[in-house]
């Protein structure tokens, strides 16, 4: 059993489009994130959602929006896709406000803008 | 989250035992260790966290310094398999949901 995983592994489309990229975790955790990781493998967390509180980190355009249908899940949605949002992005869970705040991330979804 | 410093690489040989050094001088008191590895097209993996005392696990362990201000990741017997990058991040207690400050990591490379 996958504990966070991602759909699709790979996604190809064209700028302008929209998108969204599923994450499911089964580990029960309450805390969900999702993290980029550009051309020079720097990984930069986005989001992170935790009982209906979505933290944003500033610097994440608003073409990008995070949907949670429910505790396991957080899907990432991409408006207006551009150039530049190619990049690997990486889903992860945790539990919030405990000594072991292990994170467990998915295997991670490459995005290509052409 | 504080900051952490790292090499940008090391090398070492297959079944040798390998020390990742990570200073962290600003460490606040309630600031935990955490060290998670990236291998080849994988999502990050968590390793081991530690406060104060050293910590063993099935997949290294970590030795912190009296002062805390630095530490060091001990993979025992490396093997091929442990060639990835290795981010040493600090994270407070209730480090919650504002998730993980990941820097550039230490890339390893295990030589047969």
């Amino acid at each position: 059993d996958t504990a966070v995983s991602q759909t699709p592994k790979y996604l190809v489309t064209q700028m302008g489009n929209d998108k969204s990229i599923k994450c499911e975790q089964n580990l029960g955790h309450d805390t969900m994130y999702w993290y980029k990781q550009d051309s020079k493998k720097f990984l930069k967390i986005m989001f992170s959602y935790n009982n209906k509180e979505l933290i944003i980190n500033e610097t994440v355009p608003n073409r990008f929006s995070p949907k949670s249908p429910d505790k396991a899940h957080l899907n990432l949605h991409i408006n207006s896709l551009e150039l530049g949002d190619s990049a690997v992005y990486f889903c992860a869970s945790s539990r919030k406000g405990a000594r072991n705040t292990e994170a467990f991330f998915g295997q991670g979804t490459r995005l290509t803008v052409v | 989250d504080a900051k952490t410093t790292q090499p940008n690489s090391m090398e070492s040989n297959e079944e040798e035992p390998v020390h990742l050094p990570c200073n962290h001088s600003t460490i606040s008191g309630t600031d935990y260790i955490h060290w998670y590895r990236q291998l080849p097209s994988q999502g990050p993996e968590y390793v081991i966290h530690g406060l104060t005392s050293n910590v063993n696990n099935r997949m290294a362990s970590l030795a912190i310094a009296e002062d805390r201000k630095s530490s060091t990741l001990i993979l025992h017997r490396a093997t091929l398999r442990d060639a990835a990058v290795y981010y040493c991040i600090l994270r407070d207690e209730w480090g919650g949901a504002d998730g993980l400050t990941f820097g550039k990591g230490t890339h390893l490379i295990i030589q047969p």
